[in-house]
């Protein structure tokens, strides 16, 4: 089992469109989680950590289930410039270092 | 506040050449630096990352080698490229192991 696995996606979706991305992870002694935006060509940057009881930050919320090792990103009334890969993040076996998953792509049309 | 920047931007470089990317941050002390690749079509991959001066730990093995000779000085080097080295390089910093990651730029290797 990879140790970050995404949606493969890509999502394609309109203008004011709720869209929902998944996470799974192998280490069960995993921290630290994250999801970051990485616009075509850029570096990767932070969009939001995620928090064992959830969080929000504006049209953003941030899911984590321990139990199933499942995190998930959801974005609410999509805007075009939410147009990135979003890539979800987790701590590494030994705690040391970020592992980052293949990413998934959202495209937000007018 | 703190910056990170790494060079070159991009290079493009002949089978059997040698590279060297340097990546340099500034207004942080005893940073723990990592250099990540992202080839094309696939994830970030964690080629070593270090927590102290002469401190460095490989987590893929490979033609690639890190030092550091600097506190906030990160090189990943190679003596000879190949073909499968063609990727987008980023130099990263953070200030917990498990705290976030601020990445440079990134530099675009190119092995023909």
């Amino acid at each position: 089992r990879k140790e970050v696995e995404q949606d493969p996606g890509p999502f394609n979706v309109p203008e004011g469109a709720t869209v929902a991305f998944n996470c799974t992870y192998s280490n069960s002694a995993s921290q630290s989680f994250f999801w970051y935006r990485q616009d075509c060509r850029k570096e990767p940057k932070l969009l939001m950590s995620v928090y064992s009881s959830g969080n929000e930050d504006g049209r953003f919320t941030a899911q984590l289930n321990r139990a199933s090792q499942y995190i998930s990103l959801l974005i609410r009334d999509s805007k075009l410039s939410d147009s990135a890969t979003y890539l979800c993040v987790v701590n590494n076996q030994a705690g040391t270092a970020l592992i980052f998953g293949k990413g998934t792509t959202l495209s937000v049309s007018s | 506040s703190q910056t990170i920047h790494q060079w070159p931007a991009t290079l493009v470089q002949p089978v059997g050449s040698p590279l060297s990317l340097e990546c340099t941050v500034e207004g942080t002390s005893n940073p723990n630096l990592y250099w990540y690749r992202q080839a094309a079509g696939r994830g970030l991959q964690l080629l070593f990352y270090s927590v102290g001066i002469g401190q460095i730990s490989s987590e893929v093995p490979q033609n690639l080698s890190a030092s550091r000779p600097q506190d906030r000085q990160f090189i990943l080097s190679s003596k000879k490229l190949l073909l499968s080295d063609s990727g987008f390089y980023l130099c990263a910093w953070s200030g917990l192991s498990t705290g976030e990651l601020f990445f440079g730029e990134g530099s675009r290797l190119t092995v023909l």
